[in-house]
């Protein structure tokens, strides 16, 4: 059973430029969350899909999107980056029918923002 | 602002030595989770308890999920070199949303 993963490892981009982040879930599992972990804090909520479509949204500005596909994979878009972008952003995904809020994590996306 | 308090904030003990982390909250979850998250990687799921009172135990460590679901503690016996990372834990909603501490750093020396 291959586990959540995501890329890429590491990024590094400038003030005002675009990324997209890239998140495949675990096997079987239909809900993907996204979360941003700023250093030194645990991580804050951005957004969740559930069969491609959004299932909630944390106090996360617009220009933070995001798409889920058919195969559950998802992709994180920040547009207009700024400074305090950057963090350790996580995917996590959530079991089809599994335990109750149980989520699973990737190693994370490391973003720079410069 | 974080929806749920852990203290202490950091923890350094001698191997062998017990410890115990704490989690509250002035909310109510469906579930609480705790995970061990090493630098620079995601956090890795310890245990899910939802039901109130619930007591798990995992060979050293043992879980508490308060009577009115509103806190938790993390309980480690005979710490190890390898218990030794950040510890997390998150309130989880009927709706799958996670709302996480800010973490217990947890440093076990040789």
């Amino acid at each position: 059973e291959t586990g959540v993963t995501q890329s890429p490892t590491h990024l590094i981009k400038t003030r005002g430029q675009q990324v997209t982040l890239r998140c495949s879930s675990q096997s079987g599992h239909n809900t993907v969350s996204w979360y941003q972990q700023a250093l030194g804090q645990g991580p804050q909520f951005i957004f969740q899909y559930y069969r491609e479509e959004e299932n909630g949204r944390g106090n996360f500005p617009p220009r933070f999107s995001g798409l889920q596909f058919p195969n559950y994979s998802s992709e994180l878009n920040v547009n207009a980056l700024e400074l305090d972008d950057s963090a350790l952003y996580l995917c996590a995904s959530s079991p089809q029918g599994g335990g109750r809020d149980t989520q699973y994590f990737g190693p994370g996306t490391r973003l720079t923002v410069l | 602002t974080q929806l749920l308090e852990q203290s202490p904030q950091f923890l350094s003990i001698q191997e062998g030595e017990n410890l115990t982390v704490y989690c509250n909250s002035s909310s109510v979850f469906s579930s609480l989770q705790w995970y061990r998250q090493e630098p620079g990687e995601g956090p890795v799921l310890l245990v899910t308890v939802v039901t109130g009172g619930e007591v798990k135990k995992l060979k050293r460590l043992t879980f508490q999920f308060g009577d009115a679901r509103k806190d938790s503690s993390l309980h480690i016996t005979a710490a190890q070199p390898g218990d030794t990372g950040l510890y997390l834990c998150a309130g989880g909603t009927n709706d799958y949303k996670l709302s996480f501490g800010a973490g217990t750093t947890v440093t076990v020396r040789a």
